[in-house]
Order: structure tokens, then C-alpha cells, then sequence
């Protein structure tokens, strides 16, 4: 009983480089979500895809790429780290956008030195 | 823009204490709203979701109150026991996204 995996757990960065972080959910959700958390601030949505070859920009987008690759998989790209995006990032999926109950991985800590 | 507030951000409450959280959202335009738990490094667990066309949901001890003309929800749990120290986040599902709270840290002790 997977529901959403994220890989990697843990990752430091230095500034400059680039990394995908990679999610997967095995419940055959339509719609999946790409958060960041910082202490004070909350969840914040960065990138939501509602179905399978979409995409849509969330609060905090910027210096972040998404790809919706199947109905399975929806990857987070930094493209060019810097160190305001160390946070921990979460990704979720629901079965239908804004109806059904949404489920969380475990979470990236990611470092950016 | 949507808001959520949740009072109080931090609670200590005695074993065996019944206890209210609150959740306050500024756009009654939802869809649904839903209460998650998160224990330290780890993920968010959902908990209760209410749609916007119910009043309430319950699971075991706990029992989630939604008004949306009011712009509130409650989470009430009663009975607390150590095992439910975590921090509670309430979300609203508004235009296909949920927006969170910063949520209520709980400790319940011994």
C-alpha cells in the first residue's frame, strides 16, 4: 500500500546545481500537487497538474519546472538552485481536483548551500 | 485571496482533556475543507474532510465543525491522549488547489 512516494528523502545542493525530484502515486489519482514548507510560513503550492498532460502554476512557482510524465508521475525540477529554496518539499494527489481527499508523501529535505 | 488562520498556534494540554481547535478562512467559496495531522519529519496524514455541503464529519474521537457563511471550522477532539501530540492543519480546497493554516502545534502530556 504505496500511496505517494517521493524520492530522494534527504539531498543537499550547492548553489547553482540542478535537481529533479521525483513522485509517484499508485492510486490512480487524476490530480497531483507539488508543495514547499517553511517554518512560519505554512504549505505553499508550487505547481498542481489537475489531470494527466496538464499543468498550472500554484503560489511560488518561480525557479521551479514541472512534468506531468504519465497519470502516475509528477516531477519537480530546480533548474538552477539557489539557497532559498532549501525547504522540504511534499507531494500530494487527489482522486478529483477540489472534491476528494488528498495524500501526502513523506517529503524531501532539500539543503541548498 | 484566501486566507487561513488557525488558533492557537501552539496548545499543552494535560492527558484526558477534551480540546477545541479553531480554523478560520476569509472566502466562503469552497469546496471542501479538510483537517490533516503531522508528526515531526514526517508527512501530512488526512484526517477528516468535510465538503462544502456538510456540517460535520466525525472519525473515532475526533469530530470536524464546518460553517461557511462564518468562514470556520473546528476540530474537536476529545479524550486527548499522548499519542496525539503533532500538529494539526486545517486546508480549504479552493479553486483546485487547497490552501493551509499554519497549523496548531498539540502536545498532550502525561
Amino acid at each position: 500500500n504505496a500511496g505517494v512516494t517521493q524520492t530522494p528523502k534527504f539531498q543537499v545542493l550547492k548553489t547553482g546545481q540542478s535537481m529533479t525530484l521525483q513522485c509517484a502515486q499508485d492510486m490512480n489519482h487524476n490530480s497531483m500537487y507539488w508543495y514547499r514548507q517553511d517554518p512560519g510560513m505554512g504549505l505553499r503550492l508550487i505547481y498542481y497538474s489537475a489531470s494527466e498532460g496538464t499543468t498550472d502554476k500554484g503560489e511560488v512557482p518561480n525557479g521551479y519546472n514541472v512534468s506531468r510524465l504519465n497519470k502516475r508521475e509528477f516531477s519537480l525540477r530546480l533548474e538552477s538552485a539557489a539557497p532559498s529554496q532549501t525547504s522540504v518539499y511534499f507531494c500530494a494527489s487527489s482522486e478529483v481536483t477540489g472534491l476528494t481527499e488528498a495524500f501526502f508523501g513523506q517529503g524531501t529535505r532539500l539543503t541548498v548551500v | 485571496k484566501q486566507e487561513v488562520t488557525q488558533i492557537p498556534a501552539a496548545l499543552s494540554v494535560p492527558e484526558g482533556e477534551n480540546l477545541v481547535l479553531n480554523c478560520s478562512f476569509t472566502d466562503s467559496a469552497i469546496y471542501n475543507l479538510q483537517w490533516f495531522r503531522q508528526d515531526p519529519g514526517k508527512g501530512l496524514t488526512s484526517l477528516l474532510l468535510i465538503q462544502s455541503s456538510q456540517r460535520e464529519q466525525t472519525s473515532g474521537r475526533l469530530n470536524a465543525s464546518l460553517d461557511k457563511s462564518s468562514g470556520r471550522s473546528t476540530l474537536y477532539i476529545a479524550a486527548s491522549q499522548p499519542g496525539d501530540s503533532a500538529t494539526y492543519l486545517c486546508a480549504v480546497d479552493n479553486t483546485d488547489k487547497l490552501i493551509f493554516g499554519t497549523g496548531t502545534r498539540l502536545q498532550v502530556f502525561p
